[in-house]
């Protein structure tokens, strides 16, 4: 089976500048979450998914960060513009979204603001 | 709102040693626990979780956790780490919100 896949793995931009997440869950889950984790820290939910709604968003910078999950698949994150204290893993992660479920987690996409 | 405290940012420990990782937790309602280890160069990956019953839960590779309701903790432990153990590890909440609430995780660094 495969797992939840995210590209890119690594991103360098500037501050100001714009950048793009994407991920692709495990097949048939429903549920699909953004964390965010800073270098020393734990991940932070940023936004949760059920299907192509939104469940929880209210940790999600709004005033620069976006998220959408068009087709209740795959999703893309945004940053658009960027700042420095954005600097961190982007943690994708899939489930049916039942209770007490586990969360399965793709690699990352660690992306550093300059 | 729910918090986890992980209070040990590192715990070094020799092989074939015992260890435990603390966590405790707050939360006004009932809540699921996890442990989740993330690997050098991999991804997050679940270990063990408490869902309800016995509060004593373990995992495949020797590592146990026990829910204590009263201290509000899911300390986790093992009787004798390997080198393959280093990893850092991850504590985290549901409270039926279907989300996860983490610690700031333990690195456990084994030594030969």
């Amino acid at each position: 089976e495969a797992g939840v896949a995210q590209s890119p793995r690594y991103k360098i931009i500037e501050k100001r500048q714009s950048v793009a997440f994407w991920c692709n869950p495990i097949s048939g889950h429903a549920t699909l979450y953004w964390y965010q984790q800073i270098l020393g820290q734990g991940p932070k939910l940023l936004i949760q998914f059920q299907n192509n709604g939104v469940v929880d968003d209210s940790q999600l910078p709004k005033d620069r960060f976006s998220a959408e999950r068009l087709k209740g698949v795959d999703s893309t994150l945004k940053i658009q513009p960027a700042k420095l204290e954005d600097s961190a893993v982007y943690l994708c992660a899939s489930s049916f979204g039942q209770l007490g479920e586990t969360q399965y987690f793709g690699p990352g996409t660690r992306l550093l603001v300059l | 709102a729910q918090s986890v405290t992980q209070l040990d940012s590192q715990v070094p420990v020799f092989e074939e040693a015992p260890v435990e990782l603390r966590c405790n937790y707050s939360s006004s309602v009932s809540v699921y626990l996890f442990w989740y280890v993330q690997y050098p160069n991999q991804g997050l990956q679940l270990l063990l979780k408490y869902l309800s019953g016995s509060t004593l839960v373990e995992s495949i590779n020797g590592f146990e956790a026990e829910f204590n309701k009263s201290q509000t903790s899911f300390h986790l432990r093992k009787p004798s780490v390997h080198i393959s153990d280093t990893a850092e590890y991850f504590c985290a909440v549901d409270t039926g919100r279907r989300a996860l609430t983490f610690g700031s995780g333990t690195r456990l660094q084994v030594q030969p």
